[in-house]
């Protein structure tokens, strides 16, 4: 039973350009999403996070937003950077506030 | 600020050897979390702790996996014996408190279970 669900196992964006990185959730008492970053070897880092009361939130060239009513999420770089290069997980968590991730999406930018 | 500690990084055992992994939290994080991630997938929550105490561990197979956190700080995850299924990335993460506090992630021990 997979709650948050990243359909795109990897995408590709040129240098520059916007990366939109897409998740998917069936849970309706989720109320809380984050991103997370990972490079190899490494463990997830935090992103940015988005409560259900909004609908957007911005950090930088970062921006989340989320559509309740389609149980949708999406991660918006611009511009993209090379250094974006990494594996994106998304993430949820309810009122036990247990987090339930995604399986990820490789995001590879190109120069 | 140190980040969140593991170690060993990496292990090879055999299946049905024993294993122990170790992890150290960012001072001051009173809640500390065991995660299993498979390769491919997300990582999933096997054991979640507030200060000593367990607060989920509804997805840790006790049969064979067990973990303690001592005096609150630092914490070790067991697994006896192992199964090649464990093969996969044991991450530990820490955040100040419970509820929806950003978790810091630590670098992760990668176990392949022959």
């Amino acid at each position: 039973d997979q709650q948050v669900k990243q359909n795109s196992p990897s995408l590709s964006v040129q240098e520059g350009r916007i990366s939109i990185l897409n998740c998917d959730y069936t849970n309706s008492m989720f109320d809380y999403f984050l991103w997370y970053k990972k490079y190899p070897a490494e463990g997830p880092t935090f992103l940015i996070s988005i409560s259900s009361i909004k609908d957007k939130n911005e950090d930088g060239r970062f921006t989340v937003f989320l559509n309740k009513s389609a149980k949708h999420l999406s991660l918006h770089i611009v511009p993209s950077q090379p250094g974006d290069s990494a594996v994106y997980f998304c993430a949820a968590s309810d009122w036990a506030q247990k987090l339930v991730f995604g399986q990820g999406t490789r995001l590879t930018i190109n120069p | 600020e140190a980040g969140v500690a593991q170690s060993p990084r990496y292990k090879i055992i055999e299946k049905r050897q024993s294993v122990a992994f170790w992890c150290n939290p960012i001072s001051g994080h009173a809640t500390l979390y065991w995660y299993q991630q498979i390769l491919g997938q997300g990582p999933k929550l096997l054991i979640q702790f507030q200060n000593n105490g367990v607060v989920d561990d509804s997805q840790l197979p006790k049969d064979r996996f067990s973990a303690e956190r001592l005096k609150g700080v630092d914490s070790t995850l067991k697994i006896q014996p192992a199964k090649l299924e464990d093969s996969a990335v044991y991450l530990c993460a820490s955040s100040l408190e419970r509820g929806q506090e950003t978790q810091y992630f630590g670098p992760g021990t990668r176990l392949l279970v022959l």
